[in-house]
């Protein structure tokens, strides 16, 4: 079954830049969505068609892809970033949805 | 303002059944494509099973074929999810989630906890 890899942690200063990635084989055709999850909380979509921005993510928020690897970035990541991200995409058919594992991020 | 509420969670049996309805209001319900998606505690987000807008399309994951159904009343703006044959490896909280025709989940329910325990 297809699967999407994220590393499990990582881990930032207040201010500095964040990137968090996720590998899947049919990322170069399928869009890819990150999600993010505070604790308790259900996940909230910040970023969607690779790159786009939903309306109240900030723009600290963006997302890239290269060949078979996505990556979230955030710029002078923040405090209240805290959190668990996962990305999401589709296998190549379009028909089987998946997560990535996830990626708890750090700031401190 | 769009809202999904899930209920219908609860502690069963392995080897168990149960039903989970996620009622939706806020938004044209027979138009939208929806999903399930699950988490175990203390796990990552996995996705369960996915119903286009007239019920006519569906899918699941691997893990739960055969013995989870999904389905929907576009009457009763409501989702279901039939989880038959549980196991203690769907001990999770359950969400229903809108899918967007571009694919992005947009809206999540707050979920419903399943615990499979004898």
């Amino acid at each position: 079954s297809y699967e999407l890899t994220q590393p499990p942690s990582v881990s930032v200063s207040p201010g500095q830049t964040a990137r968090i990635t996720c590998s899947g084989d049919a990322l170069p055709k399928k869009y890819a969505y990150w999600y993010q999850q505070k604790s308790g909380q259900a996940p909230v979509l910040v970023i969607y068609d690779d790159s786009k921005r939903p309306s109240g993510i900030p723009e600290r928020f963006s997302g890239s892809t290269s060949g078979t690897m996505a990556t979230l970035t955030i710029s002078g990541a923040q405090v209240e970033d805290e959190a668990d991200y996962y990305c999401y995409s589709t296998d190549s058919s379009g028909n089987h949805r998946v997560f990535g594992g996830g990626t708890k991020l750090t700031v401190l | 303002e769009v809202q999904l509420v899930e209920s219908g969670g609860g502690l069963v049996q392995p080897g168990g059944s149960l039903r989970l309805s996620c009622a939706a209001s806020g938004f044209t319900f027979s138009s939208s494509e929806m999903n399930w998606v699950r988490q175990a505690p203390g796990k990552g987000l996995q996705w369960v099973s996915y119903i286009s807008a007239s019920g006519d399309t569906i899918y699941y994951a691997d893990s739960v074929k055969g013995r989870f159904t999904i389905s929907r009343d576009n009457a009763k703006n409501s989702l279901y999810l039939q989880m038959n044959s549980l196991r203690a490896e769907d001990t999770a909280v359950y969400y229903c989630a809108r899918e967007q025709p571009a694919g992005e989940f947009d809206y999540w329910g707050q979920g419903t906890l399943v615990t499979v325990s004898s």
